[in-house]
């Protein structure tokens, strides 16, 4: 069983939709959470971090961390067409030196 | 602020050359930086990581003689793919990871990759 598993989607919404990417975790030691957005031939941009559970939200996005069933999701409201990525969640355990575990992606397509 | 870069952003070489690419935490310092190889259409996949002033561990399969890593400062780390070959070809991204008791937060912040052709 993987670390973390995300569906690779392609997902595809029209403009405007509200979006849900999700991934779920098996390590009950992770406590930092990430979501990055990648851009087709880009390095990944960190959109959106959590610490332990609880939301966040950011301008139109929203991330959200349930912990005790080891789930996380990213809201995505009034999708736009430049939303159009892959969008890559990631974990780690605390301490400085371990290691950082990244979902396979999942690739959003908003459609004008 | 968080930013990273990498140098060169592509590169082409002949087969059997040795490529260097750079990578700098402009406006942090780094003690871990991690090196990724992403093929089309796929995920990130982690190749070394490495902490400044020692050596870089690497991922099992990752040759560590032909993907060189040097971690010379707090904020720059290159990796050197020798004697390339068309196989090397790909996406090399890095990231950087500030230190967490200089009350940084516990992620990564990637560079914009660098895209190698080995002819």
């Amino acid at each position: 069983q993987k670390e973390v598993e995300q569906d690779p989607g392609p997902l595809s919404v029209p403009e405007g939709a509200i979006v849900s990417l999700n991934c779920t975790y098996s390590n009950s030691a992770f406590q930092y959470f990430m979501w990055y957005r990648q851009y087709s031939r880009k390095g990944p941009e960190l959109l959106m971090y959590t610490y332990s559970s609880g939301n966040k939200e950011d301008g139109r996005f929203t991330a959200q961390v349930d912990k005790s069933s080891k789930y996380i999701s990213l809201f995505i409201r009034d999708s736009q067409p430049s939303d159009s990525a892959t969008y890559l969640c990631a974990m780690s355990a605390s301490g400085n030196f371990n290691k950082f575990y990244f979902g396979s992606g999942t690739k959003l397509n908003v459609k004008p | 602020g968080a930013v990273v870069s990498q140098h060169p952003s592509r590169v082409i070489c002949k087969s059997g050359t040795s490529v260097k690419i750079e990578c700098r935490s402009l406006d942090f310092q780094a003690t871990t930086m991690f090196w990724y190889r992403q093929f089309p259409k796929q995920s990130l996949m982690l190749m070394a990581t490495s902490n400044e002033g020692s050596k870089a561990t690497y991922e099992q399969g990752v040759e560590k003689d032909k993907f060189l890593i040097n971690h010379a400062s707090l904020t720059l780390s290159t990796l050197t793919v020798t004697s390339a070959h068309p196989e090397d070809s790909s996406f090399y991204i890095c990231s950087a990871r500030p230190h967490l008791l200089a009350g940084g937060t516990d992620t990564q912040y990637f560079g914009p990759g660098t895209r190698l052709t080995v002819l």
